[in-house]
């Protein structure tokens, strides 16, 4: 049961235009999202978040976007960049529900990007 | 900068072998995590641990057990290594804050089980 779902296993983009990468979840309790970044023989690092308060939350470049009826979130980059090219992570957690203050993080499968120049 | 350390970047064992996977963390924080991740399924959270010798079960702990004897290290034991254990694994750490704190992952642990 694959709470938290990216279809696209991949993206190819052109470097300078935008990249979308999108997000479905299925459990109406999740109210924080995050996305990861993870290059080949790395772990992956934190990117950016959102809470279920906002529809929109912006670092840069990259901007997260969430619609709560949907139950969809997605990442754009604009503009891409050569060295954005890596696997990108959705996670999703419901932040009232927490041992002690540790968060479970439901991930989804990933999403290959690639920038060509 | 917070490091979090895994204990090898690759290993290779026998069906039956007894594997333990070593993470240490330098930035004091709380929760540790384990997670396998496998093609097509993403990151899979097996064990986390908020607290010295605390300890709770992810979404797949079977074939799993952990560790948390002192703060900064969280060990992951596979107590009969099978072939469907081989896997990356990744280790990460995040302080107790209430809520939303970032995760920081290791580089991982690349295993091959025979």
């Amino acid at each position: 049961d694959q709470q938290v779902k990216q279809n696209s296993p991949s993206l190819s983009v052109q470097e300078g235009r935008i990249s979308i990468l999108n997000c479905d979840y299925t459990n109406s309790m999740f109210d924080y999202f995050l996305w990861y970044k993870k290059y080949p023989a790395e772990g992956p690092t934190f990117l950016i978040s959102i809470s279920s308060i906002k529809d929109k939350n912006e670092d840069g470049r990259f901007t997260v976007f969430l619609n709560k009826s949907a139950k969809h979130l997605s990442l754009h980059i604009v503009p891409s960049q050569p060295g954005d090219s890596a696997v990108y992570f959705c996670a999703a957690t419901a932040l009232y529900v927490g041992y002690q203050g540790a968060q479970k993080l439901v991930f989804g499968q990933g999403t290959r990007l690639t920038i060509n120049p | 900068d917070v490091k979090v350390t895994q204990s090898s970047r690759y290993l290779v064992k026998r069906t039956g072998e007894k594997v333990f996977l070593e993470c240490v963390q330098d930035m004091d924080h709380e929760n540790m995590f384990w997670y396998r991740q496998d093609p097509g399924l993403g990151l899979r959270l097996i064990y986390f641990s908020y607290d010295v010798k605390m300890k709770e079960k992810g979404d797949i702990p079977e074939g799993y057990s952990v560790s948390r004897e002192k703060k900064e290290r969280f060990s992951l034991i596979l107590e009969s290594a099978s072939t469907n254990q081989t896997s990356m694994y990744l280790c990460a750490s995040s302080f107790y804050g209430g809520g939303g704190e970032t995760q920081y992952f290791g580089p991982g642990t690349r295993l091959l089980v025979l």
